[in-house]
């Protein structure tokens, strides 16, 4: 059975850096062919693609957000890992981990976690 | 960047409806197009990949279509638990983009 589980602060000040964990299960970020992405979703927006990291260790980022994303991955944990630098109250969101098949479109969810950024 | 285009951002319907959700891209995608269902406080489901194929334990009643820029969700019956926000997503390019979402309600 396949699970993923986001964790992570529920709130952050302005400015501050947020670092998520995705820990996994069911799957190894080992095996060829596989990637892990996260995503997330203002209060009623919509959804926005974030990053997303292979199995050799290629990433890829949001264009937008690309100079403020970091996604790494820590195999021997099950985990995958990402950080967003200067946090603005326009980042609230739920943050979503997630399993594409063929890295594609996306088979597994996590359950998501809110985060607030505010002073 | 490809931009996806939903509409219509919202609509109203009754049980047992044919409801009919598009999604245009920017450029081409080559049918690289998945539709979601996203009930409050969930994450969001698969329904169909690859245009047209319908996931795993989804309901017949959605159906997909469409090819270039063009593509369409249909619900040929709306059910009652159908009611829900649906989303495009194309991953023909480098990275992945997702509609701005539609929203259908009860009639």
């Amino acid at each position: 059975q396949i699970t993923l589980k986001e964790s992570g602060p529920a709130l952050v000040k302005p400015t501050q850096t947020l670092t998520l964990t995705c820990t996994f299960s069911g799957f190894s970020l080992t095996t060829s062919g596989v990637s892990v992405g996260w995503i997330r979703q203002p209060p009623g927006k919509a959804l926005e693609w974030l990053a997303l990291i292979y199995w050799n260790d290629d990433k890829r980022y949001s264009p937008s957000l690309k100079a403020r994303l970091t996604i790494t991955k820590d195999t021997s944990k099950n985990q995958v890992v990402l950080t967003m630098t200067d946090m603005d109250p326009v980042d609230t969101a739920t943050y979503f981990c997630a399993l594409p098949r063929y890295n594609n479109y996306i088979v597994h969810w996590g359950q998501g976690t809110l985060l607030t950024v505010s002073s | 960047d490809i931009q996806m285009t939903q509409s219509p951002s919202s609509l109203s319907a009754s049980i047992g409806d044919r409801v009919t959700i598009s999604c245009r891209a920017s450029q081409g995608i080559s049918n690289s197009l998945a539709w979601y269902q996203q009930k409050p406080g969930q994450a969001p489901k698969l329904l169909l990949s690859g245009t047209s194929k319908l996931e795993s334990g989804v309901p017949s009643r959605f159906s997909g279509s469409g090819s270039g820029t063009e593509y369409t969700l249909t619900i040929s019956s709306l059910q009652a638990e159908d009611f829900a926000t649906y989303y495009c997503q194309q991953y023909f390019g480098t990275f992945w983009t997702f509609g701005q979402g539609t929203k259908v309600e009860i009639k």
